[in-house]
């Protein structure tokens, strides 16, 4: 069975910098072409992809979003590593990290969702 | 960056009656290995999002078979053959053939 937590801050300042954490279980970081992603949800609004990190460490990130992302793992304790920096009310929302087994594959198994609040 | 649209952006359905959902990109999702490049998720209220149909056609497992995928290079169709009323929530096409994926702007499904 594959799950997916998020965790980190529900709640964060203007300026300052967010940063979750993925935990899952259930498929290994290391096997070839799998991918856990980033994506997030504003309040009533549609999905917004964010970050993808891959097995083999290649990482891609929203043009929008690219100089205060940052995407890392600790393949030991199975986790992915999303931080944002120069966090701004416009960035409160839901934060999904998800499981992509493959390159010929979707987004197949989801994180419940974090929901974070940028608000001083 | 790809541009992803969704048609209609809202539908009332009736239980027992088809539906469909159109997908359009701004540019082909088809890659030169023959897959077309989408997906589709269903997000029903205060749930995450569920895969549907990933590679433009292909059902996801545990995925009913009302629901169906096709189409190929800019314009893809989901389409479920006779609605359920769990079927409500919000519909999104995704493109995966380039970074940064995309999605369509949602298509909310609710029963008439």
């Amino acid at each position: 069975q594959i799950t997916l937590k998020e965790s980190g801050p529900s709640l964060v300042k203007p300026t300052q910098t967010l940063t979750l954490t993925c935990t899952f279980s259930g498929f290994s970081l290391t096997t070839s072409g799998v991918g856990v992603g980033w994506i997030r949800q504003s309040p009533g609004k549609a999905l917004e992809w964010l970050a993808i990190l891959y097995w083999d460490d290649d990482k891609r990130y929203s043009p929008s979003l690219k100089t205060r992302l940052t995407l890392t793992k600790d393949t030991s304790k199975n986790q992915v590593l999303l931080t944002m920096t120069d966090m701004d009310p416009v960035d409160t929302g839901t934060y999904f990290c998800a499981h992509r087994p493959s390159n010929r594959n979707g987004y197949k198994d989801w994180g419940q969702g974090i929901q974070v609040t940028v608000s001083s | 960056d790809m541009v992803v649209t969704q048609t209609p952006l809202s539908l009332p359905v009736t239980p027992g009656e088809p539906a469909s959902i159109s997908c359009r990109s701004s540019q082909s999702l088809l890659h030169s290995n023959g897959y077309n490049y989408v997906d589709w998720y269903l997000q029903k209220p205060g749930q995450s999002p569920k895969l549907l149909i990933y590679m433009g056609s292909y059902r996801a497992s545990g995925v009913p078979d009302r629901f169906s995928g096709s189409g190929s290079g800019t314009d893809f169709t989901l389409k479920i053959s006779r609605v359920e009323t769990e079927d409500v929530g919000v519909y999104y096409c995704m493109q995966g053939l380039q970074t940064p994926f995309t999605f369509g702007p949602g298509t909310k499904v609710d029963i008439k």
